[in-house]
Formats: structure tokens, C-alpha cells, sequence
């Protein structure tokens, strides 16, 4: 069975104050590793597709990087708009998403 | 991007009445859809993948006769809660792949809908 564990549950930043949210996770046969932001009361959005250990994946203040058991987003000068709900989940086949629990965000102005 | 757009956002209903809720895929077409429940700090489950002119599959523990799944176009794909019960009020989501791209994995969600049954 598919597991995604993400840690840690809530993280809460001074906006400027770089950190990193962890993915952890264990999968038959990785078909992709992906990142969604969630923001209250809506759905998912997409952000990041990691497909194999050693890829890296930017895009404004946002890193994903990705080895064999874990995946890391990593968050550089935060702005208060970056608070959010990060999720990160596998997939298997049939494109079936197994997603972790998120990590609540908070930026601080 | 792409814009999968869900209708309604808020519902309330009754104990025991029948609501739908629709997913439509606004500018690709997706052969497959996924619905999702999310509960408070939970994660999303996937309840069941349909599939454009043949019948859903439900994931285990997802009672079909309850969550029923109808994808008659392949831009359109609909989830009606029969009977829905207290126990049945969640955030649920649909999310669709754009089957043109092959981008896969790359799933597009909707806002979600909020059931809220009494």
C-alpha cells in the first residue's frame, strides 16, 4: 500500500525566513511525485510533477527536489501570500494519487 | 492552465434527500475523472475514477449504490449522494487529467463542493 507521510503538520514563518516541508514516502513503482497548494475552502492546485530521484523542479519562491524516499519543498524569502496548505502525494497506477495529510503554512508579516 | 469548474460549491440539504454535484472540464477533454473526499486535516481520498461511457470504479469501502457516479460526456462527470445522511457531510473534489497533453499525473481540480447535511 502507498504511504505519504508529511511533516510537520503546521509551520508558521517570519516572511523573509526560508524553510522546507518534507515529503516522505513509499510507493510500488513511482510514476511521479507531485506538489499541490491548497488554499481554505478550495480545491487543489497544481504546482510541481517530480518523476525521478535527482530531478529538481522550480518556480518563483518554490523548490521541489526528490530522492527515492522523500521529496522536499523548499520555500525561499516567504511572502504572506505563500500561506497555504502544501500537499504532496505519489502516484501509482492508473494515475490514482495517494496524498499525504499537507503541511498548514503560515507566513508572517 | 486548465479549469475544471464544480458545481455547486455550498450545498445544504436534508437527511435523506438526494444531491448532485457536477464536474465539468472547461477547456480539455478528460476520459477520466476523479472525485475525492477531504475531511478536516485529513487527506484527500479517492472515492472513485470515472470513466467517460462505461461504468465507475470505486476505490474499497465506497459504497456505490450511495456515491453515484455518471460520466456521460467527456467533458462532464456528476456525483449524486443518495439518501445522504449527517455522516455524509464532507469537502468533496473532482480533478480530471487532460487527456490531450499526456502530462502525466498532472491533475487539474476543482474548487471542491461543501455538503453539509442536517
Amino acid at each position: 500500500e502507498d504511504q505519504v507521510t508529511q511533516s510537520p503538520e503546521a509551520l508558521r514563518l517570519q516572511e523573509g525566513e526560508s524553510s522546507s516541508l518534507n515529503c516522505s514516502y513509499t510507493v510500488s513503482g513511482l510514476r511521479g511525485l507531485f506538489w499541490y497548494r491548497q488554499d481554505p475552502g478550495k480545491g487543489p492546485e497544481f504546482l510541481f510533477t517530480l518523476y525521478s530521484a535527482g530531478e529538481e523542479k522550480e518556480k518563483e519562491r518554490l523548490k521541489a527536489t526528490l530522492t527515492k524516499k522523500e521529496s522536499f519543498l523548499h520555500i525561499t524569502a516567504p511572502k504572506p501570500e505563500d500561506s497555504a496548505t502544501y500537499l504532496c502525494a505519489v502516484g501509482g497506477s492508473n494515475y490514482k494519487l495517494t496524498f499525504g495529510k499537507g503541511t498548514l503554512l503560515t507566513v508572517n508579516p | 492552465g486548465a479549469v475544471v469548474s464544480q458545481h455547486p460549491s455550498r450545498v445544504i440539504c436534508k437527511s435523506g434527500t438526494s444531491v448532485k454535484i457536477e464536474c465539468r472540464s472547461l477547456d480539455f477533454q478528460a476520459t477520466t475523472m476523479f472525485w475525492y473526499r477531504q475531511f478536516p486535516k485529513k487527506s484527500l481520498m479517492l472515492m472513485a475514477t470515472s470513466n467517460e461511457g462505461s461504468k465507475a470504479t470505486y476505490e474499497q469501502g465506497v459504497e456505490k449504490d450511495k456515491f453515484l457516479i455518471n460520466h456521460a460526456s467527456l467533458t462532464l462527470s456528476t456525483l449524486t449522494v443518495t439518501s445522504a445522511h449527517p455522516e455524509d457531510s464532507s469537502f468533496y473534489i473532482c480533478s480530471a487529467r487532460d487527456t490531450g497533453t499526456g502530462m502525466a499525473g498532472e491533475l487539474f481540480f476543482g474548487e471542491g463542493s461543501r455538503l453539509t447535511v442536517l
